[in-house]
């Protein structure tokens, strides 16, 4: 079966510092991977997705990145955080002929 | 006019009734249909998905879908203190390529 991992779970950075989080997925190959922000109280909103190694489409303008280096690893980064970066950041993946979306079990990131 | 709309509620609904859940959506070519229930601080889950027009069952989980009035709903039969969470509508509209677009969610409260 698939297992889709996150970490950090939780962090706390201040404002100004780089960022990595990094998402994992195990027992599929060839997966479309996508990055979520869930802000409080609000939708979730779709940041990067990549259907594979070094192919990213990036949804909304913002300091963030992120990069595919391994087919079944999706980093998200940024240089220099602000405080609006605040949420739960979510990693989802769906087979890539397919359209189901199974999420990680998330990173709340808190920037102060 | 958003692309997925629900009612972000909360909808309380007494433990044992049937809770229903409603979304609409603005795209008329939107194909593929989801549900995920997201509980306080977890990741979100999904329920089921629907396709074709009519109901499709599953367990206590009913998911009805009319494309002709743009609208999806899901039932919850014989509800318990445990289907307490928010639920999440995604849609993958037309063009949009494996993507997704949520809906806010609607949190369901069911009261003991």
């Amino acid at each position: 079966s698939q297992t889709i991992h996150q970490w950090p779970a939780t962090l706390v950075q201040p404002v100004g510092s780089p960022l990595s989080l990094e998402c994992t997925v195990e027992g599929t190959s060839n997966p479309n991977l996508y990055w979520y922000r869930q802000a409080a109280g609000r939708g979730l909103q779709l940041l990067f997705y990549s259907v594979g190694i070094g192919q990213i489409s990036s949804e909304v303008p913002q300091n963030l990145s992120a990069s595919r280096p391994q087919d079944r690893q999706f980093i998200l980064s940024s240089k220099k955080l602000l405080l609006s970066d605040s949420g739960f950041y979510l990693c989802a993946w769906s087979p890539g002929d397919g359209e189901t979306q199974y999420f990680g079990p998330g990173t709340r990131l808190l920037v102060l | 006019q958003k692309e997925v709309e629900q009612n972000s509620g909360p909808l309380s609904v007494p433990e044992g009734a049937i809770a229903s859940l409603n979304c609409t959506y603005s795209d008329r070519g939107s194909q593929s249909f989801f549900w995920y229930r997201q509980y306080s601080g977890k990741s979100p889950e999904l329920i089921m998905f629907i396709y074709s027009n009519g109901d499709k069952e599953d367990g206590r989980f009913t998911a009805q879908l009319n494309k002709a009035s743009q609208y999806v709903s899901l039932l919850i039969r014989d509800s318990q203190p445990s289907d307490s969470a928010t639920y999440l509508c995604a849609v993958n509209l037309s063009g949009g390529y494996q993507k997704v677009t949520f809906g806010i969610g609607t949190k369901l409260q069911v009261i003991p």
